[in-house]
């Protein structure tokens, strides 16, 4: 089946710096990826839709300077946590879907859990 | 009002219990629907599709009522690997008219008991 990669699993990382998290899909192209956030106990809201070779679409309400979207290549999507700050932690997923599965076939990455302090 | 409504729970049911979720949504162009589990500190994974005539997957059934915006999912003989937070999610067309993107209820937690 199709697998999505996302690295790193899990980050720490001090307040004010940039995190770079990594969304593959290993085994299919992806035109277009999904990028999720979920705070404790709620569910997944779409941040962004990383399209590539274009411009990503953010959700209303989503920073796009901060959160900024590279889709350089039909495998690879990345997500970058600019000037993180406490209320960046968070579990971010990313999610593909291979060409031509239609409605189904949405895979999940790992997810990666962020911790800013 | 959410786009995706669930009862949150927590449902605690014991071992060989039957459990009902249910789920309605706000959009009556949304054409497709799911349920999906999601553990605890793990991405979700896909349980089962749900289609108008309902459909059965062993233990898990899944209905969808369409004129009342409601979806529901039945789990029978429940074992202690369901506990789980099961997640509602809806397939929506988007104003934007980019790619339909899946819209997530706030889950329902089940732990069954020994």
């Amino acid at each position: 089946g199709a697998v999505v990669s996302q690295h790193p699993s899990r980050v720490i990382c001090k307040s004010g710096t940039s995190v770079k998290i990594e969304c593959r899909s290993l085994d299919f192209q992806a035109t277009t990826m999904f990028w999720y956030r979920q705070f404790p106990k709620q569910s997944l809201m779409l941040m962004a839709t990383s399209n590539e070779g274009s411009k990503a679409t953010y959700e209303q309400g989503v920073e796009k300077d901060k959160f900024l979207i590279n889709h350089a290549s039909l495998t690879l999507s990345t997500l970058t946590v600019t000037s993180a700050h406490p209320e960046d932690s968070s579990f971010y997923i990313c999610s593909a879907r291979p060409q031509g599965e239609g409605n189904y076939g949405y895979t999940f990455g790992s997810g990666t859990r962020l911790t800013v302090v | 009002r959410k786009e995706v409504e669930q009862d949150p729970g927590p449902f605690n049911v014991p071992e060989g219990a039957t459990v009902a979720f249910n789920c309605t949504y706000s959009n009556s162009a949304s054409q497709s629907f799911f349920w999906y589990r999601q553990d605890c500190r793990k991405e979700p994974k896909l349980l089962m599709s749900v289609y108008s005539s309902g459909n059965e997957d062993g233990r898990f059934t899944a209905q969808l009522n369409r004129a009342s915006q409601y979806i529901s999912l039945l789990i029978r003989d429940s074992k202690l690997s369901d506990s789980a937070t099961y997640l509602c999610v809806v397939n929506d067309p988007r104003p934007s008219g980019s790619a339909r993107q899946l819209t997530f209820g706030s889950g329902t937690q089940l732990t069954v008991l020994p």
